[in-house]
């Protein structure tokens, strides 16, 4: 079974729009970890967010904001008034206790932000 | 801080030749370095975990004679694709964790590599 669920393949939003992409992870675990990533065309990975299992605490960084919910297993993200240069691949990944530098993550899910 | 960079940015070479492809941690010690393969429009997937000093932990499926990996200090970790066939080509990350950068992995931004 999927560790890490994107469910939203591709979203097309206007600039300016709220965004949030979902991402619901599974894991037997009472200590992990989870990311976020963003990938833009040019490839690279750029780290944006880790959170660890006992912070529940929703964290707000810029137009970015990050909302963690034990009860439901996600871990969702909110870009709000999103702009063209957000368009990129984002990635949610999880790790867990015993193995904290193995990466599982979600298929991905695709923001076009359309100006 | 923790930049990761990857040489070369990009590959085209002929089958049944090997492609190395360098990953180096700049600011920080990496400890430990991850090898990533990504298919076109899917998610990353882990080739292998290598510890400084030591052998890499392959994942499973993954054939430890074709994809090399070799740690051989805290800052420099390399891949080398053996016999490359165009079944290969591929986007392959590397990503290090380690001193300065703990419990957080940083991508390096990727080789493309394209087997004619």
């Amino acid at each position: 079974a999927q560790k890490v669920t994107q469910a939203q393949t591709e979203i097309s939003v206007v600039e300016k729009e709220d965004v949030t992409l979902d991402c619901v992870y599974e894991t037997r675990d009472t200590t992990y970890y989870l990311f976020w990533y963003k990938q833009p065309p040019s490839g690279e990975l750029v780290f944006l967010i880790r959170r660890n299992s006992f912070d529940e605490q929703n964290e707000i960084s810029g137009r970015y904001s990050w909302n963690f919910q034990k009860s439901t297993s996600s871990f969702n993200f909110t870009i709000t008034a999103s702009q063209v240069v957000d368009s990129a691949v984002y990635f949610c990944a999880l790790s867990e206790e015993g193995n904290f530098n193995k990466f599982y993550f979600g298929s991905g899910t695709k923001l076009n932000v359309k100006p | 801080g923790a930049v990761v960079s990857q040489h070369p940015s990009w590959v085209i070479c002929k089958s049944g030749t090997s492609v190395k492809i360098e990953c180096r941690s700049l600011d920080f010690q990496a400890t430990t370095m991850f090898w990533y393969r990504q298919f076109p429009k899917q998610s990353l997937m882990l080739m292998a975990t290598s510890n400084e000093g030591s052998k890499a932990t392959y994942e499973q499926g993954v054939e430890k004679d074709k994809f090399l990996i070799n740690h051989a200090s805290l800052t420099l970790s390399t891949l080398t694709v053996t016999s490359a066939h165009p079944e290969d080509s591929s986007f392959y990350i590397c990503s290090a964790s380690g001193q300065g950068a703990t419990d957080t992995q940083y991508f390096g931004p990727g080789t493309r590599l394209t087997v004619l």
